[in-house]
């Protein structure tokens, strides 16, 4: 099963928005709406971020959304901030026994 | 609160077993698939599979299967993941996560610290 693909970076200044986008193909993000993002800041653990699509786990700030359309799924980071910049991870159901992540990427904020 | 705490690092040589393990606590333990997803020095997060501790029914990524056995143990709320014989292509963190329920064990909201593995002769 081939990672999915992301970006390998992408900035933005503080109070902007930036999107991140995770493709992947019709057996994994365009079959099924399991898609994960994580955050992983350097030498620590990553951070569920957002979970099936779109959905927020409790803590998460609401300036982070999900959305998919076709086979492509994205990660939008509204009002950056500075702790924001973290390196960043989508996740895919691929079907029984099988979860693909993207090669990540590396969100800088200016 | 919810934990994963996972064991210490470790320095094996090649050709040597290891085991390493990740302690749930503050849920039921027993309730929640565990994943384990490796990261190389460097690089992205890969899923290498799953067990549920309840049972320990355990599923396999295709690119791990044969080369780690995932086991658990109900009593001390622990799993496991264990190597027969390291290379030094096992050099990585490897980390444990709990799987949020109803996701087709799809997200992980709890992870352990890692455990970093170093095989080098």
């Amino acid at each position: 099963q081939s990672a999915l693909t992301q970006p390998p970076s992408a900035s933005g200044s503080p109070g902007q928005s930036v999107t991140i986008s995770c493709t992947g193909t019709s057996s994994d993000v365009g079959g099924y709406n399991y898609v994960s993002w994580y955050q992983q800041h350097p030498g620590k653990a990553p951070k569920l971020m957002i979970y099936e699509v779109s959905k927020r786990p409790s803590g998460v700030p609401d300036r982070f959304s999900g959305s998919k359309s076709g086979n492509t799924a994205s990660l939008t980071v509204s009002g950056l901030q500075a702790d924001d910049e973290a390196d960043y991870y989508c996740s895919s159901y691929a079907g029984t026994n099988n979860l693909v992540f993207g090669g990540g990427t590396k969100l800088t904020v200016l | 609160e919810v934990r994963l705490v996972q064991s210490g690092a470790e320095v094996k040589k090649p050709g040597e077993s290891l085991k390493i393990s990740c302690q749930g606590s503050g849920y039921s333990f027993t309730s929640y698939w565990i994943a384990w997803v490796r990261q190389m020095p460097g690089k992205g997060l890969e899923w290498m599979g799953i067990i549920y501790p309840g049972d320990s029914d355990t599923r396999y990524s295709p690119s791990f299967q044969g080369q780690v056995t995932m086991s658990a143990d109900k009593s001390l709320s622990t799993a496991y993941l264990q190597w027969t014989s390291q290379q030094a292509s096992d050099t990585a963190m490897y980390y444990c996560a709990k799987i949020v329920a109803g996701t087709r064990t799809s997200a992980f909201d709890i992870w352990g610290q890692g455990t970093m593995v170093t095989v080098s002769s």
